[in-house]
């Protein structure tokens, strides 16, 4: 069974630019989570998706968005960047939703490091 | 407003003998706690949970405890291995998931 995959694996922008990032989950998972991970800040959650509607928001500013497709697949999506965004940004994937299950196992992604210059 | 907190950045511990990481939160109103393991280039792996209603929960060579009064969660993994080393989160669940800043766990052969 394939994992969580994530894509591009690395990217570089500048300032002011806008990014998009991508995550297919497992087969048969309906909940995307998205997390960034700093190294001051450990992970910090960002969204949690299921069935293509936002469920839970993490304290993260509007330029942060996202949004799931009917086959599960969610982008990110992070609006004029700052120097602060550059980040590892994970991705996990569960049957159900974590937050309201402990069944629900995240299955995590390699995660999209993004550089912002 | 760090919720979760692991304040050792790094462990080294000698192989065979037991490795403790700790973790600190502050709001009692979290579901149920997790511990993850990272290796580089890789995404964390989940490792062992336990609800907040329970004290301990074993499975194998990890176990985790649960101390509600202090608000303390430890991870205790016997004996401990040179596979082991890796960044080892622990997570809460609430109304969203709150994660520490990771322990570096380095098992020395």
């Amino acid at each position: 069974k394939a994992g969580v995959t994530q894509t591009p694996r690395y990217l570089i922008k500048t300032r002011g630019q806008q990014v998009t990032l991508s995550c297919s989950p497992i087969s048969g998972h309906r909940s995307v989570s998205w997390y960034q991970q700093t190294p001051g800040q450990g992970l910090q959650f960002l969204f949690e998706y299921f069935s293509e509607t936002q469920r839970n928001k993490g304290n993260f500013p509007g330029r942060f968005s996202g949004r799931q497709f009917s086959n599960s697949r969610s982008e990110m999506n992070v609006s004029t960047l700052e120097l602060g965004d550059s980040a590892l940004y994970l991705c996990a994937s569960s049957l159900g939703s974590p937050i309201q299950s402990s069944y629900n196992e995240q299955f995590f992604g390699p995660g999209t490091r993004l550089t912002v210059l | 407003d760090q919720q979760v907190k692991q304040n050792s950045p790094s462990l080294s511990v000698q192989e065979g003998r037991i490795s403790i990481l700790n973790c600190d939160y502050t709001n009692s109103m979290f579901d149920y706690f997790l511990w993850y393991k990272k290796y580089p280039a890789e995404g964390p792996t989940f490792l062992i949970s336990i609800s907040s209603i329970k004290d301990k929960n074993e499975d194998g060579r990890f176990t985790v405890f649960l101390n509600k009064s202090a608000k303390h969660l430890s991870l205790h993994i016997v004996p401990s291995q040179p596979g082991d080393s890796a960044v080892y989160f622990c997570a809460a669940s609430g109304n969203q998931f709150y994660f520490g800043t990771g322990t570096s766990l380095t098992v020395i052969p």
